[in-house]
C-alpha cells in the first residue's frame, strides 16, 4: 500500500520564524517519486519540489530546503525566514513508478499560517 | 495563459442534476488527471488519460462519474444524477508525459456545490 502522512494538520508561526512540515510515506517500491506542493487561498495548487527515490541530496532553493531521509521515509520541508506570503495549505505526495506510475498520492495537507 | 484552465470555476446543481466540467490542458501535454478535493482533505485520484486513451479510472466512485478526452485535448469530466457527497473541488491536471513520475500542473478547480 502507498501511503502518505502529514501529522501536523496546522501550524502557526510569527513572520521570520523557520518552520519544517514533516512528511512521511509509505510505498513497497523501490523507484518512487515525491513531491510538495502549495495550495494558496486561491485554491490552484503550485508544484513546489519533484524527488526521486535514488536522488536523497537535500536541496535548496532561497528561503525552502527540503530532507530527503529514505532510512526514515522522510521528506522535509523547511521554510526559512516565514513570510506572510507563505501561508497555504502545503501537500506532500507520492508517485511510484510501478503501482501508480499514473497518478499521485497526496497527503492531507498542513495549513501554515504566518503571522506578521 | 498558458496554464491549465477549468471551467466553470463554480458550479451549483440541484441533487440529480447532470453536470459536465470542463478542463484544457497546457498545450502539447501529453497526460492529463481528474482529481477530487473535498474540503480540508488532500486530492484524490480519479482518472487519467495519456493523448484519448483512458488509461486509469481506478478512482471513479461511481459508474455516475464518466470522463472523456476525445481528441487528446479537452477532457469533460461529467456526473450523472448529482448526490450531495459529490460536493467538493474537481481538479485537472496536466503533464508533458515525458517522464514518468513527471510534475503535474494543476488548474484552478472548479467547485461544485449539491444542494
Amino acid at each position: 500500500a502507498q501511503k502518505v502522512t502529514q501529522a501536523q494538520t496546522e501550524i502557526s508561526v510569527v513572520e521570520k520564524e523557520d518552520v519544517t512540515l514533516d512528511c512521511v510515506y509509505e510505498t513497497r517500491d523501490t523507484t518512487y517519486y515525491l513531491f510538495w506542493y502549495k495550495q494558496p487561498p486561491s485554491g490552484e495548487l503550485v508544484f513546489l519540489i519533484r524527488r526521486n527515490s535514488f536522488d536523497e541530496q537535500n536541496e535548496i532553493s532561497g528561503r525552502y530546503s527540503w530532507n530527503f531521509q529514505k532510512s526514515t521515509s522522510s521528506f522535509n520541508f523547511t521554510i526559512t525566514a516565514s513570510q506572510v506570503v507563505d501561508s497555504a495549505v502545503y501537500f506532500c505526495a507520492l508517485s511510484s513508478l510501478y503501482s501508480s506510475a499514473s497518478k499521485i498520492i497526496f497527503g492531507s495537507g498542513t495549513r501554515l499560517s504566518i503571522r506578521p | 495563459g498558458a496554464g491549465v484552465s477549468q471551467s466553470p470555476r463554480y458550479k451549483v446543481a440541484k441533487r440529480g442534476q447532470d453536470v459536465a466540467l470542463r478542463c484544457d490542458p497546457i498545450s502539447g501535454h501529453v497526460s492529463l488527471f481528474w482529481y477530487q478535493q473535498a474540503l480540508g482533505q488532500g486530492p484524490e485520484f480519479l482518472t487519467y488519460f495519456q493523448n484519448e486513451a483512458q488509461l486509469d479510472k481506478s478512482g471513479l466512485p461511481s459508474d455516475r462519474f464518466f470522463a472523456e478526452r476525445p481528441e487528446g485535448s479537452v477532457s469533460t469530466l461529467k456526473i450523472q444524477r448529482t448526490q450531495q457527497e459529490d460536493s467538493a473541488v474537481y481538479l485537472c491536471a496536466s503533464s508533458s508525459g515525458e517522464n514518468v513520475g513527471g510534475e503535474q500542473y494543476f488548474g484552478p478547480g472548479t467547485r461544485l456545490t449539491v444542494t
